[in-house]
Protein backbone atom coordinates (compact mmCIF):
# COMPACT_ATOMS: atom_id res chain seq x y z
CA UNK A 1 0.00 0.00 0.00
CA UNK A 2 1.73 2.79 -1.08
CA UNK A 3 2.02 6.49 0.54
CA UNK A 4 3.45 9.50 1.87
CA UNK A 5 5.90 9.21 4.49
CA UNK A 6 6.92 12.18 6.41
CA UNK A 7 9.94 12.57 8.73
CA UNK A 8 10.29 12.80 12.06
CA UNK A 9 6.60 12.65 13.06
CA UNK A 10 7.17 14.60 16.30
CA UNK A 11 9.84 17.57 16.78
CA UNK A 12 10.75 19.72 19.94
CA UNK A 13 13.13 22.73 19.50
CA UNK A 14 14.30 25.65 20.72
CA UNK A 15 13.54 29.11 19.33
CA UNK A 16 16.46 30.13 16.94
CA UNK A 17 17.20 26.17 16.24
CA UNK A 18 17.28 24.87 12.44
CA UNK A 19 14.17 22.51 11.66
CA UNK A 20 14.56 20.13 8.55
CA UNK A 21 11.49 18.46 7.75
CA UNK A 22 11.65 15.12 5.25
CA UNK A 23 9.05 14.02 2.77
CA UNK A 24 9.24 10.29 0.25
CA UNK A 25 6.16 11.05 -1.96
CA UNK A 26 4.68 8.40 -3.55
CA UNK A 27 6.55 6.72 -6.35
CA UNK A 28 5.49 7.71 -9.65
CA UNK A 29 4.06 10.83 -8.21
CA UNK A 30 5.43 14.01 -9.84
CA UNK A 31 3.98 17.01 -7.54
CA UNK A 32 4.62 17.62 -3.84
CA UNK A 33 2.72 20.24 -2.08
CA UNK A 34 4.09 21.16 1.81
CA UNK A 35 0.93 22.36 4.31
CA UNK A 36 0.84 23.92 7.66
CA UNK A 37 -2.07 23.32 9.78
CA UNK A 38 -2.98 25.29 12.70
CA UNK A 39 -6.47 25.52 14.83
CA UNK A 40 -6.23 29.66 14.17
CA UNK A 41 -5.16 29.52 10.27
CA UNK A 42 -6.35 25.65 9.33
CA UNK A 43 -4.68 24.10 6.62
CA UNK A 44 -2.08 26.42 4.72
CA UNK A 45 -0.34 25.46 1.50
CA UNK A 46 3.15 26.91 1.83
CA UNK A 47 4.55 25.41 -1.65
CA UNK A 48 4.04 23.13 -4.23
CA UNK A 49 6.38 21.18 -6.81
CA UNK A 50 6.18 19.86 -10.16
CA UNK A 51 8.75 17.38 -11.43
CA UNK A 52 10.64 18.75 -8.64
CA UNK A 53 10.63 22.35 -10.01
CA UNK A 54 8.80 24.66 -7.79
CA UNK A 55 5.54 25.96 -9.13
CA UNK A 56 4.27 28.08 -6.34
CA UNK A 57 5.68 29.05 -2.93
CA UNK A 58 4.03 32.89 -2.04
CA UNK A 59 2.80 30.53 0.70
CA UNK A 60 5.74 30.54 2.42
CA UNK A 61 7.53 32.91 4.70
CA UNK A 62 10.98 33.75 3.10
CA UNK A 63 12.93 35.17 5.23
CA UNK A 64 13.34 31.75 6.85
CA UNK A 65 11.32 29.31 5.39
CA UNK A 66 13.19 26.90 2.28
CA UNK A 67 11.43 23.98 0.43
CA UNK A 68 13.67 21.75 -1.77
CA UNK A 69 13.29 18.53 -4.11
CA UNK A 70 16.65 17.39 -4.02
CA UNK A 71 15.64 13.95 -5.98
CA UNK A 72 12.60 12.59 -7.31
CA UNK A 73 11.79 10.53 -3.58
CA UNK A 74 13.14 13.76 -1.27
CA UNK A 75 11.26 16.61 -0.38
CA UNK A 76 12.51 19.03 2.37
CA UNK A 77 11.27 22.21 4.05
CA UNK A 78 13.52 23.94 6.01
CA UNK A 79 13.22 26.71 8.87
CA UNK A 80 15.82 28.76 9.99
CA UNK A 81 15.88 30.54 12.68
CA UNK A 82 12.34 28.71 14.19
CA UNK A 83 10.22 30.68 16.11
CA UNK A 84 7.30 29.95 18.46
CA UNK A 85 4.82 30.91 16.44
CA UNK A 86 6.23 28.16 13.91
CA UNK A 87 4.65 25.61 15.54
CA UNK A 88 1.97 23.74 14.03
CA UNK A 89 1.65 19.96 11.87
CA UNK A 90 3.25 20.41 8.60
CA UNK A 91 1.83 18.46 5.66
CA UNK A 92 3.53 17.06 2.69
CA UNK A 93 1.71 15.75 0.29
CA UNK A 94 1.70 13.96 -3.40
CA UNK A 95 -0.23 13.41 -6.39
CA UNK A 96 -0.08 11.79 -10.29
CA UNK A 97 1.10 15.08 -11.67
CA UNK A 98 -2.52 15.10 -13.24
CA UNK A 99 -4.37 18.82 -13.42
CA UNK A 100 -6.99 18.81 -11.07
CA UNK A 101 -5.85 15.34 -9.09
CA UNK A 102 -6.20 13.97 -5.68
CA UNK A 103 -3.66 14.80 -3.22
CA UNK A 104 -2.21 12.09 -0.99
CA UNK A 105 -1.13 12.73 2.67
CA UNK A 106 1.58 11.83 4.71
CA UNK A 107 0.59 12.11 8.97
CA UNK A 108 2.44 15.05 9.16
CA UNK A 109 5.45 16.62 11.69
CA UNK A 110 4.03 18.28 14.79
CA UNK A 111 6.22 20.73 15.54
CA UNK A 112 6.66 22.76 18.68
CA UNK A 113 9.26 25.56 19.16
CA UNK A 114 9.99 26.50 22.62
CA UNK B 1 -10.46 34.49 -6.03
CA UNK B 2 -11.09 30.85 -5.56
CA UNK B 3 -12.93 30.27 -1.92
CA UNK B 4 -14.72 27.83 0.25
CA UNK B 5 -17.01 28.34 2.59
CA UNK B 6 -17.87 25.54 5.38
CA UNK B 7 -20.28 27.30 7.86
CA UNK B 8 -19.91 24.86 10.17
CA UNK B 9 -17.30 24.65 12.67
CA UNK B 10 -18.49 21.61 14.48
CA UNK B 11 -21.57 19.14 13.90
CA UNK B 12 -22.91 16.78 16.81
CA UNK B 13 -24.65 13.76 15.99
CA UNK B 14 -25.94 10.79 17.41
CA UNK B 15 -24.85 7.30 16.39
CA UNK B 16 -27.42 6.20 13.18
CA UNK B 17 -28.62 9.63 12.65
CA UNK B 18 -28.15 11.02 9.55
CA UNK B 19 -25.33 13.53 8.39
CA UNK B 20 -24.85 16.58 6.17
CA UNK B 21 -21.47 19.24 5.64
CA UNK B 22 -22.39 21.94 3.70
CA UNK B 23 -19.82 23.34 1.90
CA UNK B 24 -20.11 26.19 -0.75
CA UNK B 25 -17.63 27.63 -3.20
CA UNK B 26 -16.68 30.59 -4.71
CA UNK B 27 -15.84 30.02 -8.38
CA UNK B 28 -16.40 31.43 -12.18
CA UNK B 29 -15.99 27.90 -14.31
CA UNK B 30 -17.25 24.76 -13.09
CA UNK B 31 -14.73 23.43 -10.42
CA UNK B 32 -13.39 20.34 -9.54
CA UNK B 33 -14.30 19.63 -5.94
CA UNK B 34 -13.32 17.55 -3.27
CA UNK B 35 -14.07 16.45 0.12
CA UNK B 36 -11.50 14.87 2.44
CA UNK B 37 -11.57 13.54 6.09
CA UNK B 38 -8.49 13.44 8.66
CA UNK B 39 -9.03 11.68 12.29
CA UNK B 40 -7.33 12.72 14.97
CA UNK B 41 -3.13 12.46 14.46
CA UNK B 42 -3.61 11.67 10.87
CA UNK B 43 -3.18 13.64 7.42
CA UNK B 44 -6.30 14.09 5.26
CA UNK B 45 -7.46 11.17 2.95
CA UNK B 46 -9.87 11.42 -0.01
CA UNK B 47 -13.61 10.64 0.67
CA UNK B 48 -14.63 11.92 -2.78
CA UNK B 49 -14.29 13.90 -5.45
CA UNK B 50 -16.78 16.15 -8.33
CA UNK B 51 -15.44 16.85 -11.69
CA UNK B 52 -18.18 16.38 -14.24
CA UNK B 53 -21.03 13.74 -15.09
CA UNK B 54 -23.41 12.65 -12.75
CA UNK B 55 -23.76 15.54 -9.91
CA UNK B 56 -24.35 12.95 -7.24
CA UNK B 57 -21.16 11.24 -6.38
CA UNK B 58 -20.23 8.60 -4.25
CA UNK B 59 -17.50 8.00 -2.16
CA UNK B 60 -15.98 5.57 0.63
CA UNK B 61 -17.25 4.73 4.14
CA UNK B 62 -20.56 5.18 2.83
CA UNK B 63 -20.73 8.76 2.13
CA UNK B 64 -21.96 10.68 -0.80
CA UNK B 65 -22.19 14.56 -2.36
CA UNK B 66 -24.42 16.69 -4.19
CA UNK B 67 -22.98 19.16 -6.37
CA UNK B 68 -25.91 21.94 -7.33
CA UNK B 69 -24.49 24.64 -9.28
CA UNK B 70 -27.01 27.23 -8.85
CA UNK B 71 -26.17 27.23 -5.04
CA UNK B 72 -22.66 26.92 -5.43
CA UNK B 73 -22.57 23.98 -3.18
CA UNK B 74 -21.29 20.22 -2.96
CA UNK B 75 -23.07 18.91 0.89
CA UNK B 76 -21.66 15.85 2.06
CA UNK B 77 -23.88 13.45 2.63
CA UNK B 78 -24.27 9.76 5.19
CA UNK B 79 -27.37 8.46 6.18
CA UNK B 80 -26.43 6.52 9.06
CA UNK B 81 -23.62 7.59 11.01
CA UNK B 82 -21.23 5.52 12.80
CA UNK B 83 -18.93 6.38 15.71
CA UNK B 84 -15.65 5.70 13.72
CA UNK B 85 -16.85 8.75 11.43
CA UNK B 86 -15.73 11.22 14.41
CA UNK B 87 -13.14 13.36 12.42
CA UNK B 88 -12.65 16.25 10.90
CA UNK B 89 -13.85 16.89 7.29
CA UNK B 90 -12.88 19.43 4.47
CA UNK B 91 -14.33 20.85 1.27
CA UNK B 92 -11.57 21.50 -1.39
CA UNK B 93 -11.43 23.10 -4.91
CA UNK B 94 -8.88 22.63 -7.35
CA UNK B 95 -9.71 25.42 -10.33
CA UNK B 96 -9.66 24.25 -13.99
CA UNK B 97 -6.50 23.44 -15.67
CA UNK B 98 -4.74 23.48 -12.26
CA UNK B 99 -3.03 21.67 -8.81
CA UNK B 100 -3.11 24.25 -6.14
CA UNK B 101 -6.29 23.19 -4.18
CA UNK B 102 -8.00 25.06 -1.73
CA UNK B 103 -9.22 23.61 1.47
CA UNK B 104 -12.08 25.16 3.73
CA UNK B 105 -11.71 25.65 7.45
CA UNK B 106 -13.15 22.04 7.79
CA UNK B 107 -15.89 20.76 9.86
CA UNK B 108 -15.46 18.57 12.88
CA UNK B 109 -17.94 15.90 13.61
CA UNK B 110 -18.87 14.92 17.48
CA UNK B 111 -20.58 11.54 17.50
CA UNK B 112 -22.77 10.34 20.54
CA UNK B 113 -23.90 7.18 21.66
Amino acid sequence: DARVTQTPRHKVTEMGQEVTMRCQPILGHNTVFWYRQTMMQGLELLAYFRNRAPLDDSGMPKDRFSAEMPDATLATLKIQPSEPRDSAVYFCASGPGRQHETQYFGPGTRLLVL
Amino acid sequence: AQSVTQPDIHITVSEGASLELRCNYSYGATPYLFWYVQSPGQGLQLLLKYFSGDTLVQGIKGFEAEFKRSQSSFNLRKPSVHWSDAAEYFCAVVHTGGFKTIFGAGTRLFVKA
